[in-house]
C-alpha cells in the first residue's frame, strides 16, 4: 500500500536554531514529491516539487531535497513566521498522497 | 489572478441533511481535485474531475458522496444524509493540465470548506 510517513510529529525550535523534517514514502511509482506548508484554518500553500533523486530545490530559509526513499526539509535559521504545519506528498498518478505533517513551532 | 475558490467556508448540518460544497479552481485550470482532512489526520484524496468528466473516484466513498464539474460552473461535491463522522475540512486543489504530463505539476488549494454535523 502506497505511505507517506512524516517525522517528527511536532518540532519546537528556537529563532536561528536550524533542523531537517524527513517524509519517508513508498509510493510506487513516484513521479514527484510535494511539499507544502499549512497554517490552521487555512488550505496547503505550495513549496516545493521535487521529480528525481538527488533534486533540491530552495525557497528562502527552506531547502528540499529528496533521495529514492525520502525528502528532507532543510530549515536554516528559522523565524517565529515560519510556524506552521509542514506536509509532503507522493504523486504518481493524479492524486496525493500525504503524510500527517509535522507541527512546527519557532519561538522568539 | 484569484487562488482557488471555495465555499462556503464554514458548513452545519443536522445528521441527515444535504451538504453542497462548491469549488472554483484557478483561472485556466481544468483539473480539480477534492480531498478531505479529519481531525489529527493527513489529507485524504477523495476525487479527481475534469470539466464533465470524473477521472478518478478511488477516494470516494460509494454511497452518499457524488461529485460533479460542469461545463460551467463550479465544481459541486455533494453529500447526501450526513452523519457525524462526515465531520472534516474539505478542500479543493486545481491544476492546468494532468499531473506529470508535462509542465504545471502543482495541485494549488483553497481554503477549505469546514463541515460540522450536529
Amino acid at each position: 500500500e502506497d505511505q507517506v510517513t512524516q517525522s517528527p510529529e511536532a518540532l519546537r525550535l528556537q529563532e536561528g536554531e536550524s533542523s531537517s523534517l524527513n517524509c519517508s514514502y513508498t509510493v510506487s511509482g513516484l513521479r514527484g514529491l510535494f511539499w507544502y506548508r499549512q497554517d490552521p484554518g487555512k488550505g496547503p500553500e505550495f513549496l516545493f516539487t521535487l521529480y528525481s533523486a538527488g533534486e533540491e530545490k530552495e525557497k528562502e530559509r527552506l531547502k528540499a531535497t529528496l533521495t529514492k526513499k525520502e525528502s528532507f526539509l532543510h530549515i536554516t535559521a528559522p523565524k517565529p513566521e515560519d510556524s506552521a504545519t509542514y506536509l509532503c506528498a507522493g504523486g504518481s498518478q493524479g492524486n496525493l498522497i500525504f503524510g500527517k505533517g509535522t507541527k512546527l513551532s519557532v519561538k522568539p | 489572478n484569484a487562488g482557488v475558490m471555495q465555499n462556503p467556508r464554514h458548513l452545519v448540518r443536522r445528521r441527515g441533511q444535504e451538504a453542497r460544497l462548491r469549488c472554483s479552481p484557478m483561472k485556466g485550470h481544468s483539473h480539480v481535485y477534492w480531498y478531505r482532512q479529519l481531525p489529527e489526520e493527513g489529507l485524504k484524496f477523495m476525487v479527481y474531475l475534469q470539466k464533465e468528466n470524473i477521472i478518478d473516484e478511488s477516494g470516494m466513498p460509494k454511497e452518499r458522496f457524488s461529485a460533479e464539474f460542469p461545463k460551467e460552473g463550479p465544481s459541486i461535491l455533494r453529500i447526501q444524509q450526513v452523519v457525524r463522522g462526515d465531520s472534516a475540512a474539505y478542500f479543493c486543489a486545481s491544476s492546468p493540465n494532468i499531473l506529470f504530463a508535462g509542465g504545471g505539476n502543482e495541485q494549488y488549494f483553497g481554503p477549505g470548506t469546514r463541515l460540522t454535523v450536529t
